[in-house]
């Protein structure tokens, strides 16, 4: 199967700060998504993104399918964007989500 | 909300018990997936439904088992319970086989 790498593992970041989390696969993948788990352990939906850039308010995500990789960028950080930051992909015309280890985020006030 | 409900939210239960977990699709989505969450396992895939096919199969135990039903919704029946079975359990739902995913609020099992 493939394999997903995130990094950095963890990231702490003075509120309002920006930053760049970003996701290696060891293989084509398709159905890319960027997930938000919060303290509560719910697994909210952020971008599904094959390829391209998308933008959802102080999100944004890109990723480049050619190079097997995907970045997701936070902006003006706030305490609510803490919590555990996942990407996962399927293989081509595959159906199981292959999730990486997650990038543990907290934001200070 | 992401339309996916699960129930119960929390089951705490003892080894060598048998649990069920029931998982409702968004509405108008034919395909339910099974995903298990531990600490040193990460988030793993177990088993995808189709429209009441099993799909897909990925580290699920002989232990475990999962149906979808005619009204779309699943059950995932875990046995002979263990100490490690101790995890965050979800459900995930999407359109068709391949589309993107929507995740319930998970089942957090403890077994004692």
């Amino acid at each position: 199967g493939i394999q997903v790498e995130q990094s950095p593992p963890d990231l702490i970041l003075q509120e309002g700060a920006n930053s760049t989390l970003r996701c290696n696969f060891s293989d084509s993948v398709n159905n890319l998504q960027w997930f938000h788990q919060n303290p509560w352990g719910q697994l909210i939906n952020l971008f599904y993104i094959p390829s391209g850039t998308k933008q959802n308010g102080r999100l944004s995500a890109t990723t480049v399918a050619t190079e097997r990789y995907s970045l997701l960028y936070i902006s003006s950080s706030q305490t609510t964007d803490s919590g555990v930051y996942f990407c996962a992909g399927t293989k081509a015309a595959g159906n199981k989500l292959t999730f990486g280890g997650g990038t543990r985020v907290l934001v200070k006030p | 909300d992401s339309g996916v409900t699960q129930t119960p939210k929390h089951l705490i239960t003892a080894t060598g018990q048998r649990v069920t977990l029931r998982c409702s699709p968004r509405s108008g989505d034919l395909s339910v997936y099974w995903y298990q969450q531990s600490l040193d396992q990460g988030l793993q895939f177990l088993i995808q439904y189709y429209n009441g096919e099993e799909r897909a199969k990925g580290n699920i135990l002989e232990r475990f088992s999962a149906q979808q039903f005619p009204d779309l919704h699943s059950e995932l029946n875990l046995s002979s319970l263990e100490l490690g079975d101790s995890a965050l359990y979800f459900c995930a739902s999407s359109p068709r086989a391949y589309n993107e995913q929507f995740f319930g609020p998970g089942t957090r099992l403890t077994v004692l």
